[in-house]
């Protein structure tokens, strides 16, 4: 069975304090792995796509990462702007575009 | 945050009560996607329409209606709802359904509270 695992649940930070979140996946056939981040009251806005192991994509302070069992988040010195839920979803392999969701990681940045 | 837009943004309703959400894309999509998001549960997908067809029904009870009229619009009909239906309703699109890794794009959403 498909399925995402996202770690930590929550994450605490200080403003320029790096550290990474995981997302582990099993999926039949990946077709993409997709990164959203989510603010409170708001829907997920998309951030990145990884389709193979090996890649890697960076926008500002966020670089994504992807092997063939997981994908990290990076986040290298932190702002409270970064402050949300971070959203990892993985494609599967059918024909539907169906998108199979992790639990999300709550990231908190304290100035 | 204008591609996607959702209204209304809040929702409280008895369980006698019918209602409906309302869905619409701007961005030349031809694919809709309802999805239920309750706390501490991952993203549930509802239903897929692709070209105003519904391609997917992912086991949700009947009292969940959808309908798109048009590739920009949709709606999701409610009638009869328990309180475990209470949670935040996200409307989403792509450009094509079925698509290799097809980026989704999500509104707002509904914060729904069955009473």
């Amino acid at each position: 069975e498909d399925q995402v695992t996202q770690s930590p649940e929550a994450l605490r930070l200080q403003e320029g304090e790096s550290s990474s979140l995981n997302c582990s996946y099993t999926v039949s056939g990946l077709r993409g792995l997709f990164w959203y981040r989510q603010d409170p009251g708001k829907g997920p806005e998309f951030l990145f796509t990884l389709y193979s192991a090996g890649e890697e994509k960076e926008k500002e302070r966020l670089k994504a990462t992807l092997t063939k069992k997981e994908s990290f988040l990076h986040i290298t010195a932190p702002k409270p702007e970064d402050s949300a839920t971070y959203l990892c979803a993985v494609r599967d392999g059918g024909a539907t575009n169906k998108l199979i969701f992790g639990t999300g990681t709550l990231l908190a940045v304290q100035p | 945050e204008t591609g996607v837009t959702q209204t209304p943004r809040h929702l409280v309703m008895g369980m006698t009560n019918k209602k409906s959400l309302k869905c619409e894309q701007h961005l030349g999509h031809n694919a809709m996607y309802w999805y239920k998001q309750s706390a501490k549960k991952p993203l549930e997908l509802m239903f897929v329409y692709s070209l105003e067809e519904r391609v997917e029904n992912n086991s949700v009870p009947s009292r969940f209606s959808p309908e798109c009229p048009n590739s920009s619009h949709l709606f999701l009909h409610l009638h009869t709802l328990q309180p475990e239906d209470s949670a935040l309703y996200l409307c989403a699109s792509s450009q094509r359904q079925g698509a290799w890794a097809d980026t989704q794009y999500f509104g707002p959403g509904t914060r729904l509270t069955v009473l």
